[in-house]
């Protein structure tokens, strides 16, 4: 049972352009929602978060939208850099511990 | 400062035999994770310690996996009588106490049996 999904593998964008990561989740118990970057042959690395109180929250250029009711997230970066090509995974949470991670999308951000 | 390190980096073993995988937490860093990352999968939570609370084992998959925190800090994971299917990367994390959701990796042990 998938709890958190990210349907699309892969995503591909050019240089400058908006990037756009989404999520769905099913368990309404969660209420913490975090993102993370991940490089080949490394950890992850926490990239921002959000609380189900909030709709929005923006960091440099990276932003998280939550829409509660319809258990969907999304991460827009914008304007995407080639550094940002990665790994990117949503995860979530509901006791502040253990974080249920969803598969990831591959971002390539092309020249 | 040092972040989360993780040994081996690989490991390659026989099915039948069994494996011990070490991570190293930040220093003061009071909550110890492990997940698992299958080919083409999420990563899998396994087991989470904090401070001297009794661990929460729920997401091992099966008795052959356990977990140890030696003093509050290095954690060693064993896996008995490994199989093809425990083949994956298995990542640690930590964090600080209150700040749960804020996990720091490792770079992770690519784990295949062979």
């Amino acid at each position: 049972d998938q709890q958190v999904k990210q349907n699309s593998p892969s995503l591909s964008v050019q240089e400058g352009r908006i990037s756009i990561l989404n999520c769905d989740y099913t368990n309404s118990m969660f209420d913490y929602f975090l993102w993370y970057k991940k490089y080949p042959a490394e950890g992850p690395t926490f990239l921002i978060s959000i609380s189900s109180i909030k709709d929005k929250n923006e960091d440099g250029r990276f932003t998280v939208f939550l829409n509660k009711s319809a258990k969907h997230l999304s991460l827009h970066i914008v304007p995407s850099q080639p550094g940002d090509s990665a790994v990117y995974f949503c995860a979530a949470t509901g006791t502040a511990s253990k974080l249920t991670f969803g598969t990831g999308t591959r971002l390539q951000v092309t020249l | 400062g040092a972040g989360v390190s993780q040994s081996p980096s690989n490991k390659v073993t026989e099915k039948g035999k069994d494996v011990e995988l070490r991570c190293d937490p930040i220093s003061g860093h009071t909550a110890l994770y492990w997940y698992r990352q299958s080919l083409g999968q999420g990563l899998e939570f396994l087991i989470y310690f904090q401070g001297n609370s009794a661990p929460d084992k729920s997401g091992l998959p099966s008795d052959r996996f356990s977990a140890e925190r030696t003093g509050g800090s290095v954690s060693t994971l064993t896996i008995q009588r490994t199989q093809q299917e425990d083949s994956a990367v298995y990542l640690c994390a930590s964090s600080l106490p209150g700040l749960a959701v804020e996990q720091y990796f490792g770079p992770g042990t690519r784990l295949t049996v062979t």
